[in-house]
């Protein structure tokens, strides 16, 4: 079976806080692709990073970064030093070999960052 | 360049009517979904069209649901006899459509549906 768990929620923290929000997946695919999608309170999903299965190495993109554990089948990603602006929900989301195109995602992690 | 564009941005319908929803995908892209937003399911992938091929319709929740895509473009997504639990946010994202599951999926503004 696919799946992927987010299990924090909502996340409140103020801004400057590091803030690290958790993505556990399932999979029985050998070959995968996991993402993260931002959803600021506009509506649209804003794509940030894909990283495949092979690729365990870890990604940083100014105050993003991206810790991808297959071992632990997990994909984290920390914000450091939050800003407003980064108050959003974030979706993780995977796609296999077996799924065609589809992604599957997870429930969604939104964050609030107070000034 | 322009990403994916949906109309309209909003829909209010009356339960029994049919909704017709749009979507224009990045040019170029030849890979075109449809995923369902709604606060109880999450977002819900309904349908896949890849090129010329047969789409995959694996994810639509009953026959009263249907989506073409014409001239490889622009696609339809159609709902007939509409009840209130189809109200939801509809999402169509595009991808180049090389590799099927490495594409990275381009989501536009979606559709809110309101079936009252």
């Amino acid at each position: 079976a696919q799946k992927v768990t987010q299990a924090q929620t909502e996340i409140s923290v103020v801004e400057k806080e590091d803030v690290t929000l958790d993505c556990v997946y399932e999979t029985r695919d050998t070959t995968y692709y996991l993402f993260w999608y931002k959803q600021p309170p506009s509506g649209e999903l804003v794509f940030l990073i894909r990283r495949n299965s092979f690729d365990e190495q870890n990604e940083i993109s100014g105050r993003y970064s991206w810790n991808f554990q297959k071992s632990t089948s997990s994909f984290n990603f920390t914000i450091t030093a939050s800003q407003v602006v980064d108050s959003a929900v974030y979706f993780c989301a995977l796609s296999g070999t077996n799924q065609g195109g589809k992604l599957i995602f997870g429930q969604g992690t939104e964050l609030s960052v107070k000034p | 360049g322009a990403g994916v564009s949906q109309s309209p941005s909003n829909k209010v319908t009356e339960k029994g009517k049919d909704v017709e929803l749009r979507c224009d995908p990045i040019s170029g892209h030849t890979a075109l979904y449809w995923y369902r937003q709604s606060l109880g399911q999450g977002l819900e992938f309904l349908i896949y069209f890849q090129g010329n091929s047969a789409p995959d319709k694996s994810g639509l929740p009953s026959d009263r649901f249907s989506a073409e895509r014409t001239g490889g473009s622009v696609s339809t997504l159609t709902i007939q006899r509409t009840q209130q639990e189809d109200s939801a946010v509809y999402l169509c994202a595009s991808s180049l459509g090389g590799g099927g599951y490495t594409d990275t999926q381009y989501f536009g503004p979606g559709t809110r549906l309101t079936v009252l």
